[in-house]
């Protein structure tokens, strides 16, 4: 059994380009979770999903930020217009059910130049 | 809202010492998760012991182990006879027992902690 798989680990954008983020949960998790981890920093909660719903994204920034967990393929996390300051790792998680343990990818790191 | 502090920054230790974490939070709730993530160097976040708070018994995983005080909002985590390997940044992190509102982890900032041979 594969774990949560995301791609890329490092992406490159410029300011002002489209940064996609992909995530395929653990197989048979239905549960997404987005985090945003800066440097010297704890992760933080972005956006909760399930298969087609948005759950809770009280952790997305109100603008730019973007995603999606369709009902077929993986998970999209999207930056529009990236700034310097969405220079982070993401880390994706997946859960089988709402409340238990939550798994982790090894991160996309992102870096705007 | 729940809140995570973990008061060391950096902790270093010899290897085979037992070396203790510290963790404290504060929240409203009655029921709830805590959790301790190892991230060494890959990044990789690794699920390294799990406490539900109705449990009074405190979780331990072979070299781990937790101290949970729910009435003081306490969770240090313990490494026994700890190694080179174990040398990572460590989080602590709170979950609410779903039921309403966000379910994701509200991660404190992390304990750097280096093992020296």
């Amino acid at each position: 059994n594969a774990g949560v798989m995301q791609n890329p680990r490092h992406l490159v954008r410029r300011r002002g380009q489209e940064a996609r983020l992909r995530c395929s949960p653990m197989k048979g998790h239905s549960h997404v979770y987005w985090y945003r981890q800066l440097p010297e920093e704890g992760l933080k909660f972005m956006v909760y999903l399930q298969k087609e719903n948005i759950i809770d994204e009280s952790g997305m920034p109100k603008e730019r930020f973007s995603a999606e967990f369709p009902k077929e393929g993986p998970s999209i996390l999207r930056i529009q217009q990236v700034v310097r300051g969405d220079s982070a790792a993401y880390f994706c998680a997946s859960s089988p059910k709402q409340g238990t343990e939550a798994f982790f990818g090894q991160g996309t790191r992102l870096t705007v130049v | 809202a729940q809140t995570v502090t973990q008061s060391q920054p950096e902790m270093s230790a010899q290897e085979a010492e037992t070396v203790t974490l510290s963790c404290t939070y504060d929240t409203s709730e009655n029921n709830y998760y805590l959790f301790w993530y190892k991230q060494p160097p890959s990044r990789q976040m690794i699920l390294v012991i799990r406490q539900e708070a109705y449990k009074q018994q405190n979780a331990t995983e072979n070299r781990f182990s937790v101290n949970f005080q729910k009435a003081a909002k306490s969770f240090s985590l313990k490494i026994s006879d700890s190694q080179l390997g174990d040398t990572a940044m460590y989080f602590c992190a709170f979950m609410k027992v779903p039921g309403g509102g966000a379910d994701g982890l509200t991660f404190g900032k992390g304990t750097h902690l280096i093992i020296q041979p």
